[in-house]
């Protein structure tokens, strides 16, 4: 059974441009979930997604942006980076979600330097 | 608010060198408690999920335990391979609410 795939794994950008990072969660699964993840910080939830709609919101600047499709793959989207944008952004797939005490699986990340 | 504590940040031992792992948590109500093996450039991978106190999960040479207030994560005789940073999440027992995780121990394990 195929895991969570994230592409790309690396990612370049300059100061002011905007990425769409992309997860393709594991089939069968309906909520995504991304998470930032710095080494001074740790993992900080950024939002969850299921069956297509937004069901939790992190504490994160509106700059900060995702979607999900109909067959549940989805994308996020940071516009304006800025420099404390760089980071590790891991994607996470669960059947059901938040709340039903189901672990989550994660894919390996994309790693964001922003420049 | 809920919060996830980890202890220590850092850890080294000899190989065969026995030791444990401390998460504690703050929560309203817990739905369960989450144990992740984190390998350098790649995602968490998830080990175990405790939902009550007293339960114990195993794994190996790893072992999981809960109570009202904390986890451990007791390592027997580890081995090189064992090296990587462990995370430990917690769930909300609160509607939807997305895991809260503790920033890791980060063990290393020496031939």
């Amino acid at each position: 059974k195929a895991g969570v795939t994230q592409t790309p794994r690396y990612l370049i950008k300059t100061r002011g441009q905007q990425v769409t990072l992309s997860c393709s969660p594991i089939s069968g699964h309906r909520s995504v979930s991304w998470y930032q993840q710095t080494p001074g910080q740790g993992l900080q939830f950024l939002f969850e997604y299921f069956s297509e709609t937004q069901r939790n919101k992190g504490n994160f600047p509106g700059r900060f942006s995702g979607r999900q499709f109909s067959n549940s793959r989805s994308e996020m989207n940071v516009s304006t980076l800025e420099l404390g944008d760089s980071a590790l952004y891991l994607c996470a797939s669960s059947r059901q979600g938040s709340g039903d005490g189901s672990p989550l699986h994660f894919g390996n990340g994309t790693r964001l330097t922003v420049t | 608010e809920d919060q996830v504590t980890q202890s220590p940040e850092a850890l080294r031992l000899q190989e065969g060198e026995s030791s444990s792992l401390n998460c504690s948590y703050t929560v309203s109500g817990l739905r369960g408690l989450f144990w992740y093996r984190q390998d350098p450039g790649k995602g968490p991978e998830f080990l175990f999920t405790l939902y009550s106190a007293g339960e114990e999960k195993e794994k190996e040479r790893l072992k999981a335990t809960l109570t009202k207030k904390e986890s451990f994560l007791h390592i027997t005789a580890p081995k090189p391979e064992d090296s990587a940073t462990y995370l430990c999440a917690v769930q909300p027992n609160s509607g939807n609410t997305p895991l809260v995780f503790g920033k890791g121990t980060r063990l290393s394990v020496i031939a």
